[in-house]
């Protein structure tokens, strides 16, 4: 089973709102990460959770607050966005052993609208 | 820094014409090499990879060989299909496997 699972698939959310994004593997893999897409361009790395515990933040700004609950969940909690923050949100998660290179693995994203 | 150049599109073709769709990289060491396909509304899906110099990916009768000399990563199909029409992304991951590298995409539409 190669698949990432992502809810809701579509989110219309106001400027005030506090709402969340939920992905999940049954891959035993080990990273996680959060994308942002826009139209038309290539994903954009937003963080990456090695093992549970936060490696890499791409200077995503805070009202983008990510968490990792267990190996197998990985959320993203929003509030206060901007219309600008419209985007599909990509999940991905990949194997973590070391030096080796592994492949990711992406659900089919959440499409979010900001109002 | 790493980084991935890929053709610019959009590109048409008619069913069972030759694709190839070019992607050139610049990485220190030796990076792992992916084709990923997006089609319309969805996620990305791995279509193939390569991890050394010389392996060929390939799957769905897509190609692609990883040349170290050219530093190239090129996608092939012999003869497409109209449900190829999608977004192909070159990526490359860098040595931590932590960071992918995309290219920006080629939008290919098959004609019947």
């Amino acid at each position: 089973d190669t698949e990432v699972t992502q809810t809701p698939k579509h989110l219309v959310m106001g400027m005030t709102n506090k709402k969340s994004l939920k992905c999940e593997q049954h891959m035993g893999h080990r990273a996680m990460y959060w994308y942002k897409q826009k139209a038309k361009k290539p994903p954009e790395l937003m963080f990456v959770y090695s093992y549970e515990k936060l490696s890499i933040n791409e200077s995503v700004p805070s009202r983008f607050s990510p968490e990792c609950p267990n190996s197998s969940l990985l959320n993203l909690h929003l509030h206060a966005l901007q219309p600008e923050d419209s985007a599909l949100y990509l999940c991905a998660s990949s194997h973590d052993r070391g030096r080796d290179i592994y492949e990711q693995y992406f659900g089919p994203g959440t499409r979010l609208t900001v109002t | 820094g790493d980084s991935v150049t890929q053709m610019e599109g959009p590109v048409t073709l008619s069913e069972e014409a030759f694709l190839t769709i070019n992607c050139t990289y610049t990485a220190t060491g030796y990076p792992s090499l992916f084709w990923y396909v997006q089609y319309p509304g969805e996620g990305l899906q791995l279509l193939l990879k390569a991890t050394k110099a010389d392996d060929k990916g390939s799957n769905k009768g897509f190609e692609a060989t990883y040349r170290k000399e050219t530093t190239s990563f090129h996608l092939e199909k012999g003869s497409v299909q109209v449900s190829d029409s999608a977004v192909y992304f070159c990526a490359l991951s860098d040595r931590t496997g932590n960071q992918f590298y995309f290219g920006t995409g080629t939008s290919l539409t098959v004609i019947p």
